[in-house]
C-alpha cells in the first residue's frame, strides 16, 4: 500500500521565520511529487518535483526532492500571515497517475 | 475559463437518502478525480475517470457511484447516504497522466449526513 507521511502535522511560527515542512514516501512506481497549499477551500498547486536535488522555487518557497531516501522538503523563508494554510504532499503513481495524499501540514503564522 | 466547477457547494442529508455531486471542467481535460477530505486523514481517491466513458474504482470506493457521460462532466452519486459519509468531497482533473502534469481542484462540496 502508498504511503506518504508529512511532518509536523502542525505548527506556529512568527512572521520572519523561517519553516521547513517534510514529506516521506514509501511507493511503487513512483512517477513525481507534488505540493499543494490549502486555504479552507481547493488546494492550490505549488510544486512538482521529479528528479532529485533539483531544487525548485518560486519566491520565497523551495523545495527539493531526495528519491534515494524517499523524502521531500518545502522551504518558506520570511514567512508572512498568508502563509497560513494547510500544505499537502502527494505522490504521483502509476500509468493513470493516482495521488496518494500525506494528511497534510496545518501553519499557522502570527503577526 | 472557469476550470473545475462543483455543484452544490454545500448540502444537508438524512441517512438513507441519496443525492448527486456534479464535477464539471471546460478545460478539456481528459482525467477526472472524487476525492474525499475529513479532519486528520488527508485526501482519500473515491473514484476516477481515464476518458469519457471510463471509470475505476479508487482507495475508498464503497457506498459511491460515478458516472462520465460527457468529457466535461463527472458525477458523484451516494445511493443511500450514511453518516460515515459526512465529508468535504473535491472533483479534480488533470490533461494527462504524462509526469509534469498536475491535477486541478474544483472548490470542494462540504456534505452533511444527519
Amino acid at each position: 500500500e502508498d504511503k506518504v507521511v508529512q511532518s509536523p502535522l502542525s505548527l506556529v511560527v512568527h512572521e520572519g521565520d523561517t519553516v521547513t515542512l517534510n514529506c516521506s514516501y514509501e511507493v511503487t512506481n513512483f512517477r513525481s511529487l507534488l505540493w499543494y497549499k490549502q486555504e479552507k477551500k481547493a488546494p492550490t498547486f505549488l510544486f512538482m518535483l521529479t528528479s532529485s536535488g533539483i531544487e525548485k522555487k518560486s519566491g520565497r518557497l523551495s523545495s527539493i526532492l531526495d528519491k534515494k531516501e524517499l523524502f521531500s522538503i518545502l522551504n518558506i523563508t520570511a514567512t508572512q500571515t498568508g502563509d497560513s494554510a494547510v500544505y499537502l504532499c502527494a505522490v504521483k503513481t502509476g500509468a493513470n497517475s493516482k495521488l496518494t495524499f500525506g494528511k497534510g501540514i496545518t501553519l499557522s503564522v502570527r503577526p | 475559463n472557469a476550470g473545475v466547477t462543483q455543484t452544490p457547494k454545500f448540502r444537508v442529508l438524512k441517512t438513507g437518502q441519496s443525492m448527486t455531486l456534479l464535477c464539471a471542467q471546460d478545460m478539456n481535460h481528459e482525467y477526472m478525480y472524487w476525492y474525499r477530505q475529513d479532519p486528520g486523514m488527508g485526501l482519500r481517491l473515491i473514484h476516477y475517470s481515464v476518458g469519457e466513458g471510463t471509470t475505476a474504482k479508487g482507495e475508498v470506493p464503497d457506498g459511491y457511484n460515478v458516472s462520465r457521460l460527457k468529457k466535461q462532466n463527472f458525477l458523484l452519486g451516494l445511493e443511500s447516504a450514511a453518516p460515515s459519509q459526512t465529508s468535504v468531497y473535491f472533483c479534480a482533473s488533470s490533461p494527462s497522466t504524462g509526469v509534469h502534469y498536475e491535477q486541478y481542484f474544483g472548490p470542494g462540496t462540504r456534505l452533511t449526513v444527519t
